[in-house]
């Protein structure tokens, strides 16, 4: 079975400090995804990343896939209190075909 | 123009109960998917179908039965309800590496 261990569980900062959360597996996965869900919804794809080593950007929000694509990391810089929520880091094995493997999530907390 | 459905939003029911959760996908994706997400958040996958055939069945007690009368509808049919199927259920569908979550249902069982 696979397993990722996600962390922390629960983070709170204040507003423009930088936070790193991370997720590691002793399992490789094809492609590893971060999701973030709102109270009320279902989560929400925020990047996929595929090739061991790749780091991909989105705004204040630095992503990165490990060597071995068994670990992945978070970096937010500069949070801001809309970045508050639940973050969920997601393995997907057969590109996604038998449903993702889901850590147990961050919940993070960006105070003003 | 909402891309993946779910009804009800909230269900309450009693202990022994048989339910039903629809899922409509609009996207014309051929895989979906059902999650369980327990009250510590944990997301957990149930069910995948694949062209109206299921794909892999994880440790889920066999009282929980999807169903696809389409290729756009995957519904979750739950027997005898115990107090343990209280949570959050989240239908998807995936096209490529990305999967489309619905809503959720809340479900509670009393």
């Amino acid at each position: 079975t696979q397993l990722l261990e996600q962390s922390p569980q629960f983070l709170s900062i204040q507003e423009g400090e930088n936070l790193t959360v991370y997720c590691n597996s002793s399992s490789v996965f094809s492609s590893l995804q971060w999701y973030r869900q709102e109270p009320g919804e279902g989560p929400v794809l925020l990047v996929t990343v595929v090739t061991g080593g790749e780091v991909k950007k989105l705004k204040r929000l630095t992503f990165q896939f490990g060597d071995a694509r068994k670990d992945s990391s978070l970096h937010i810089t500069a949070a801001q209190p809309g970045d508050t929520g639940l973050y969920l880091c997601a393995g997907a094995s057969r590109g996604g075909a038998d449903g993702l493997t889901f850590g147990k999530g961050t919940h993070l907390i960006i105070q003003p | 123009d909402t891309a993946v459905s779910q009804t009800p939003k909230y269900l309450v029911t009693q202990m022994g109960n048989d339910k039903s959760i629809k899922c409509e996908q609009n996207l014309g994706h051929d895989t979906m998917y059902w999650y369980k997400q327990d009250s510590k958040k944990f997301l957990k996958i149930m069910f995948s179908y694949n062209n109206k055939e299921l794909i892999i069945n994880e440790t889920v007690p066999n009282r929980f039965s999807p169903k696809s009368p389409d290729k756009a509808h995957l519904n979750l049919h739950i027997n005898s309800l115990e107090l343990g199927d209280s949570a959050v259920y989240f239908c998807a569908s995936r096209e490529g590496g990305q999967q489309f979550f619905g809503p959720g249902t809340r479900l509670t069982v009393l």
